[in-house]
Order: structure tokens, then sequence, then C-alpha cells
């Protein structure tokens, strides 16, 4: 099956620091990945829809400056969290959407993969 | 606004028990439903995916109905174990600008040996 990849799984950071985390699809191709963000004990929500060559698309309520996404290529997504506060801490979520695609006439699912999550700390 | 609702929160129950967890959303429009598990500080493991034409999809002793008229999915776990604890999430597939998935509040079950 397909397979998505997150680094890293963990980090700590101090206060007003910047963290990267990369999202990768290791066997397809994504032109569409997803961002989600899971605080404790709750579910996910989606941040933004991150798209290759283009600007991400942010849900209402997140900031765009705050939460920097950059898709370079159909492999790998990358969000930065800028000048980190201990609020932002919390499990991150990738995803990596497995589009339609015909093949002699079957068309397949149109679905996503999820990554691993990383659990980002502020101190 | 997709909406997604699950019933109960937490659940806890003995050994060998069916259980049923209950998923609803708001707009009917869905492309498919999944369910997910999730272990305590783990990412997601999915368990059934429903496509928007189906009306059901078994696994093992995993049952998961769709019925998109009414806004809802049930999951059915068969003879509960000790190891099915987790939290389990629903999310729905739709369409808005782009396909994506729409996370439901999760149930949280443990199952006492």
């Amino acid at each position: 099956g397909a397979v998505v990849s997150q680094h890293p799984s963990r980090v700590i950071c101090k206060s007003g620091t910047s963290v990267k985390i990369e999202c990768r699809s290791l066997d397809f191709q994504a032109t569409t990945m997803f961002w989600y963000r899971q605080f404790p004990k709750q579910s996910l929500m989606l941040m933004a829809t991150s798209n290759e060559g283009s600007k991400a698309t942010y849900e209402q309520g997140v900031e765009k400056d705050k939460f920097l996404i950059n898709h370079a290529s159909l492999t790998l997504s990358t969000l930065t969290v800028t000048s980190a506060h201990p609020e932002d801490s919390s499990f991150y979520i990738c995803s990596a959407r497995l589009p339609r695609v015909t093949s002699g006439g079957t068309l397949s699912t149109d679905t996503q993969y999820f990554g691993p999550g990383t659990r980002l700390t502020v101190l | 606004k997709q909406e997604v609702t699950q019933i109960p929160a937490a659940l806890s129950v003995p050994e060998g028990e069916n259980l049923v967890l209950n998923c609803s959303f708001t707009d009917s429009a869905i492309y498919n439903l999944q369910w997910f598990r999730q272990d305590p500080g783990k990412g997601l493991t999915s368990l059934l995916l429903i496509q928007s034409s189906q009306r059901e999809q078994t696994s093992g002793r995993l049952n998961a109905s769709l019925d998109k008229s009414s806004g809802r999915s049930t999951l059915y776990i068969a003879a509960s174990q000790p190891g099915d604890s987790a939290t389990y999430l629903c999310a729905v597939m739709f369409f808005s600008g782009t396909y994506k998935y729409i996370f439901g509040t999760g149930t949280r079950l443990k199952v006492l040996a």
C-alpha cells in the first residue's frame, strides 16, 4: 500500500524558535497533501491543503503566517511553525492524496494516506 | 459546513461484548467515509473505508455501515478484546475546493479483561 512518512517523529524546541516538519509520500506522487493538528484527547483538525507548485489553502482560523506550508515537489510538503509558543505544542499529522486514476476502464479510489505524526513540544 | 459527531465520547465494557460506535455527519454529499483507530500517542490506523455508493464493509470482527441519506455510520465490533482499547475516529471525505477529510470527535474505548 501507499506509504507516507513524517520527520521528525518528535521535536522539542524553545519558545520563539521555528520548527520544520516534513511529510513525504514514499511510493507515489501526491499533488495534494493535507496538514492536521491534534490537541490532547481531541480529534484531528484540518489546518490546510498543500498543493504542489502553488500556495496552500488554509482553513478558517488558521494563521497562514504562523504555519508556513511549502509543497515544492510531488513527494514532499513541509510545515514550518514559526516563532513557536507553548500553545503550539500539539500532534501534527499529514496526509497525501492518491488521486483517482483510470486504468483499462477501471476507476480507482480517491483517498488519502496518513503519516505517523510529529509530536511538537514547545518549552 | 460539514460537522462530524461521534457518540458515545467514551465507552468502557467488559471483554467479549459486542459494541456499536456511532458517527453522524451534517452534509450527506460525501465521497467516502473511513473509520480509524488511534492508540495513545500514535498515528492513525485505517480500519474500514466505505465509498458513498456502498452500504457496508467488513473486516474480521469489524463491520461498518453507511446510511448517507440520514447522515449516519456505525462501526460494529464483535466479541471485543482488551486489545481493541483505543480511540476510534470516523472521517468523512467531501468536496470543498478539493476532496478533504473532516474528522469526528472520537470515541475512547476501553475493554476490560
